[in-house]
């Protein structure tokens, strides 16, 4: 089994829409990133959080929202999804300073 | 403001031919750069990871280096073959403090058998 499982794996969704991915790891890490990918822009980060009280914004938080239900488990939202959040998402999650451990994305498109 | 750029964006090889992909960062003062490879569907998967104070790092055909006061880091893939055919994305963290890696738009490569 995947160390870092994300669900769905793809996903189409209309304008105004609230959507929620959802990530999960078995890897024991404490902690956890969300990342969007866009052609020509590489990875940016969206949240990231150190164990389940600890929250941060990265660089690009605006629309998003996180939640860290458990040390294993960190969901995105998309309160009110628009045409530009169309991208491929990432969750990842690494111990500590080192490597971080991906998952294997999801397609969201907006319309 | 860290910046990271791959050149090329895209490279094709033939099979058996070794090959270096470029990355270069605006701000020398990093904690690490850690080398991924992308595979479609597959998320990215980490291939070296080079802390500040080291000058490469070794891993079967691949050999990664880091040159801090220049600002560069080559991949370097010996014997290519075509299960190598990905998208090779470098990214730099900033000194600690910070826990957020620096992507660049990656090199997407081809090799041809």
């Amino acid at each position: 089994d995947a160390d870092v499982t994300q669900t769905p794996r793809n996903r189409i969704t209309k304008t105004g829409k609230r959507i929620m991915l959802e990530c999960s790891q078995t890897k024991g890490h404490d902690r956890m990133y969300w990342y969007r990918q866009d052609p020509g822009l590489g990875l940016r980060l969206i949240y990231y959080s150190f164990d389940v009280k600890d929250i941060n914004k990265g660089e690009i938080s605006d629309g998003y929202s996180v939640s860290r239900q458990a040390q294993a488990k960190f969901s995105l939202s998309l309160e009110s999804a628009i045409p530009n959040q169309t991208a491929l998402y990432f969750c990842a999650t690494s111990e500590g300073q080192e490597t971080q451990y991906f998952g294997p994305g999801t397609r969201l498109l907006v319309l | 403001k860290q910046e990271v750029t791959q050149i090329p964006a895209a490279l094709s090889v033939p099979e058996g031919e070794n090959l270096v992909l470029n990355c270069s960062f605006t701000d020398s003062a990093i904690y690490n750069l850690q080398w991924f490879r992308q595979d479609p569907g597959k998320g990215l998967t980490s291939l070296l990871l080079i802390q500040s104070s080291q000058r490469e790092q070794t891993s079967g055909r691949l050999n990664a280096s880091l040159d801090k006061s220049s600002g560069r880091s080559t991949l370097y893939i010996a014997a290519s073959q075509p299960g190598d055919s990905a998208t090779y994305l470098c990214a730099v963290r900033p000194p600690s403090g910070t826990y957020k890696y620096i992507f660049g738009t990656g090199t997407r490569l081809k090799v041809l058998a």
